[in-house]
């Protein structure tokens, strides 16, 4: 059965780069038909995608995240990574890693984990 | 503000058929399938329904959905309780070259 788990630092500083890694259990980063996916979730609000990742590293990315998101894949470890630079106070959320399977379809989540910017 | 449209609320009693209504245009729904999720508070969302109107194993009969032209609609039947949650409709948009999720609607059981 697939697991996804997100990990990384709660608390990050404004203006610093909010780092998360989601592992993979129970199935191959590099099976072909899925992406690998980040969506958030500010406090009482809705869900936010960030963008999609495939094993050979092509991605996508939401516009408005662009120029603060890069993403990345390890098949070595079965992980996919997510990093946005220069975090601010909207940037606190409940970060979700996923499958998908084309770009759009959310088929599994990770639990999610919470990420808050601190001034 | 979504470029999905999403009713915020949607109530029912026990045993009642509710209907959740996404709105989008050319660039999305009227183009790509539409996907949507059920998420309990506190809780990762789940996938409930694929490609417009199919169901992934394990999720219940009593969720459907469809979609016509530039709109999307997932009903659910027989209410009960545990359906408290809110949902979402999600769907890829060709302008945007981005997933975007409707604004949620909660669906409170009365």
């Amino acid at each position: 059965q697939l697991q996804l788990q997100e990990s990384g630092p709660g608390l990050v500083k404004s203006l610093e780069t909010l780092s998360l890694t989601c592992t993979v259990s129970g199935a191959s980063i590099s099976s072909t038909g899925h992406y690998w996916g980040w969506i958030r979730q500010p406090p009482g609000k809705g869900l936010e995608w960030i963008g999609n990742i495939y094993y050979s590293g092509t991605t996508f990315y939401n516009p408005s995240l662009k120029s603060r998101v890069i993403m990345s894949v390890d098949t070595s470890r079965n992980q996919f990574s997510l990093k946005l630079s220069s975090v601010t106070a909207p940037d606190t959320a409940v970060y979700f890693c996923a499958r998908l399977v084309g770009v759009a379809a959310i088929l599994d989540w990770g639990q999610g984990t919470r990420v808050t910017v601190s001034s | 503000q979504s470029m999905l449209t999403q009713p915020p609320s949607a109530s029912g009693t026990p045993g009642q058929r509710i209907t959740i209504s996404c709105s989008g245009s050319r660039s999305n729904i009227g183009t790509n399938d539409v996907s949507w999720y059920q998420q309990v508070p506190g809780t990762a969302p789940r996938l409930l329904i694929i490609t417009n109107s199919h169901r992934p194993s394990g999720v219940p009969d009593q969720f459907s959905g469809s979609k016509s032209g530039t709109s999307a609609s997932l009903v659910i039947s027989g209410l009960q309780p545990d359906d408290e949650a809110e949902y979402y409709c999600a769907v890829w948009d060709d302008s945007l070259n981005s997933v975007i999720f409707g604004g949620g609607t909660k669906v409170t059981v009365l």
